[in-house]
């Protein structure tokens, strides 16, 4: 069972269309981290959450620590956020991170 | 303000081979962490550092896995001798603690043939 779950995938978007990207996780975490990696490149942190939202340009992520789930919302999409965004939590107990295997998404012009 | 450098960026040996990879973190950052990503997968967590003592190392392959941070600034990661399956990216990232922003590297790709 993974600690932090991703949903969906993979995600086809035309371009211009609004996007979700849900986390969920099962362990106490101190931070959840939204991560971007394009194909051959290093990972972006996007953001870092505690709780609430944040938004930044295109892109509003939000958090529910009572319910361990967090979004990642992508307005106006755009072929260059084509990317895999990747959930990641820090633990407060053990002191480690743990990563969603990512959702791969293709914006269509 | 200088992000987590790593080098190389590409790497490729034969199996049986070593290698080692560096990275440097971002200044004043006393957290720095080695992550493995296989292709279609989430990074692993191979080891956590803290200043220059290690935190976690439990999905650290020992037998042919080692990394160090001495003077608990730079890191590397060496692999000895390589398998097939260690090709991956090899990440590393470094915050100023545990629960703050985590900054990545660029990875290194390793090919073992």
């Amino acid at each position: 069972k993974n600690e932090v779950e991703q949903s969906p995938q993979n995600l086809t978007a035309q371009e211009g269309e609004f996007i979700t990207i849900n986390c969920s996780y099962s362990v106490g975490i101190s931070a959840l981290h939204w991560l971007q990696q394009h194909p051959g490149g290093g990972i972006v942190s996007l953001f870092m959450l505690s709780s609430g939202k944040k938004k930044h340009g295109r892109l509003i992520a939000t958090i529910n620590i009572q319910e361990k789930h967090s979004s990642l919302h992508i307005t106006a999409s755009h072929p260059r956020d084509s990317a895999v965004y990747i959930c990641a939590v820090y633990a407060n107990t053990g002191n480690q991170f743990y990563f969603g295997t990512g959702t791969s998404l293709t914006v269509i012009p | 303000e200088a992000g987590v450098a790593q080098s190389p960026r590409y790497k490729i040996i034969e199996k049986r081979q070593s290698v080692a990879f560096w990275c440097n973190p971002i200044s004043g950052h006393a957290t720095l962490y080695w992550y493995q990503q296989i292709l279609g997968q989430g990074p692993k967590l191979l080891i956590q550092f803290q200043n220059n003592g290690v935190v976690d190392d439990s999905q650290l392959p020992k037998d042919r896995f080692s990394a160090e941070r001495l003077k608990g600034v730079d890191s590397t990661l060496k692999i000895q001798p390589a398998k097939l399956e260690d090709s991956a990216v090899y990440l590393c990232a470094s915050s100023l603690a545990g629960d703050t922003e985590a900054f990545f590297g660029q990875g290194t790709r390793l090919t073992v043939v």
